[in-house]
């Protein structure tokens, strides 16, 4: 059974910085495409950014909502995506879903539970 | 504003079929067979319903099916059942640098 569960979560200050963490489970972690998205509080989904697997040069793609700002990176050993957010806005306030990515189809076949990033002074 | 549209709101009896509609343009919908759609209870995480417009992932019931033609995508489900009211995300491919587009969301009551 595939399982995401994000963690990383909580309240910051504008400007500052948060690490959220996707640990997975349930599937060849390093064959995959992984992808953040997230949805404000009572608003729809919005794409955050991917990481492609290592066999299509790990390389990685974000929304210009959070390009320069946002870094997303992967560590295949332990099965974990990472999403460093750097210089918070309040706007950045959602809860944050890591999701299983299927690059050929453009779509996310599993997401995790969430974690909710609240971003105010 | 959602790159996609989609109506903000459906509704239907237990039984009845429906059809939530998501119109783009030639960049996305239009122009890619990479239409997704996601199912979303209140407080949970989204679920896939539908992938590369018409395909169902294991488990979900064949009434969700998904179609497209031109510019517009739409998800139909046949035989409403109670637990399918919830919110109803499309998204698909878009060649501009943004990727990965999304609708609004579209709130589906079952009466």
């Amino acid at each position: 059974e595939v399982q995401l569960v994000e963690s990383g979560g909580g309240l910051v200050k504008p400007g500052r910085s948060l690490r959220l963490s996707c640990t997975a489970s349930g599937f060849t972690f390093g064959d995959y495409a992984m992808s953040w998205f997230r949805q404000a509080p009572g608003k729809g989904l919005e794409w955050v950014g991917f990481i492609r697997s290592k066999a299509y040069g790990g390389t990685t793609e974000y929304a210009a909502s959070v390009k320069g700002r946002f870094t997303i990176s992967r560590d295949d050993s332990k099965s974990i995506a990472y999403l460093q957010m750097n210089s918070l806005k309040t706007e950045d306030t959602a809860v944050y879903y890591c999701t299983h990515y299927s690059l050929g189809g453009s779509y996310a076949g599993y997401w995790g539970q969430g974690t909710l990033v609240t971003v105010s002074s | 504003q959602s790159a996609l549209t989609q109506p903000a709101s459906v509704s239907g009896s237990p039984g009845q079929s429906i059809t939530i509609s998501c119109t783009g343009t030639s960049s996305d919908v239009g122009g890619y067979n990479y239409v997704s759609w996601y199912q979303q209870h209140p407080g949970k995480a989204p679920k896939l319903m539908i992938y590369e417009v018409s395909n169902r992932p294991s488990g979900v019931p064949d009434r969700f099916s998904g179609s497209k033609s031109g510019n517009t995508a739409s998800l139909t489900i046949s035989g409403l059942q109670a637990e399918d009211e919830a919110d109803y995300y499309c998204s698909s491919y878009t060649s501009s640098s943004t990727l990965v587009v999304f609708g609004g969301g579209t709130k589906l009551t079952v009466l």
